[in-house]
């Protein structure tokens, strides 16, 4: 079974508005990260934050948040005020210690910010 | 402090020679990744190492490939003998094994295309 799942393989989303990105996780785990990091064209990866499964709040690091409902396995990205440096692919992650500390990816979701 | 360091940055080789892509991860890690992407297959879990004793091997494709962590600064992941298929962008990357909070650095990768 897949571990992270993103669903939109491509999302576009106009200058200047805001846009979820979506991702549903599976485990078992009481104790696990949720993760997003960011991969634009120029190949690096690039971490955006971070979730605990025991944070009661939800995180958020600048224009970033991520918008966790716990009891629905879902980890969503939310972007606001777009800009045209955000297009790029996003990839949603799990660490979880049930499966050794190793972490899961999804398969990402390609946005495309547009002027 | 620097990151995760990889090289070679790019490599180009024709099929039946051998490769090799070398990393260094940050100070202090303890868990190494060695990951693959490609277009079709996205990003996939290799192998990772925690304390230099590798984990988990499954995501090896085949016999070709083979990885090695002689000490906590340094590994190497050899393809012998590199196939076309083969082609693509290798990552490293480390973390600290905290599990909730240990997110994963990333090296800028090593471009591999086998003619």
């Amino acid at each position: 079974a897949q571990k992270i799942t993103q669903t939109q393989p491509g999302m576009f989303v106009q200058e200047k508005e805001a846009v979820t990105l979506d991702c549903t996780y599976d485990t078992s785990d009481q104790s696990y990260g949720l993760f997003w990091y960011k991969q634009p064209s120029s190949g690096e990866m690039i971490f955006l934050i971070y979730q605990g499964s025991y944070d009661e709040q939800n995180a958020t690091e600048g224009r970033y948040s991520l918008n966790f409902q716990k009891a629905r396995k879902s980890a969503n990205l939310v972007i606001s005020a777009s800009q045209l440096g955000d297009s790029a692919m996003y990839f949603c992650a799990m660490r979880d210690r049930n499966t050794g500390n190793q972490f899961y990816f999804g398969t990402g979701t390609s946005l495309t910010v547009i002027p | 402090d620097a990151g995760v360091i990889q090289s070679p940055r790019h490599e180009v080789t024709e099929m039946g020679q051998e490769v090799t892509l070398r990393c260094k991860p940050i100070s202090g890690h303890d868990y190494l990744f060695w990951y693959r992407q490609t277009m079709m297959r996205g990003l996939e879990l290799l192998i990772y190492f925690n304390n230099n004793v590798p984990i988990d091997d499954s995501g090896m494709p085949e016999d070709r490939f083979s990885a090695k962590m002689p000490n906590a600064s340094f590994s190497t992941l050899k393809i012998q003998p590199s196939e076309p298929r083969d082609s693509a962008v290798y990552f490293c990357a480390s973390s600290f094994s905290r599990p909730l909070t240990g997110e994963l650095f990333f090296g800028e990768g090593s471009r591999l295309t086998v003619l």
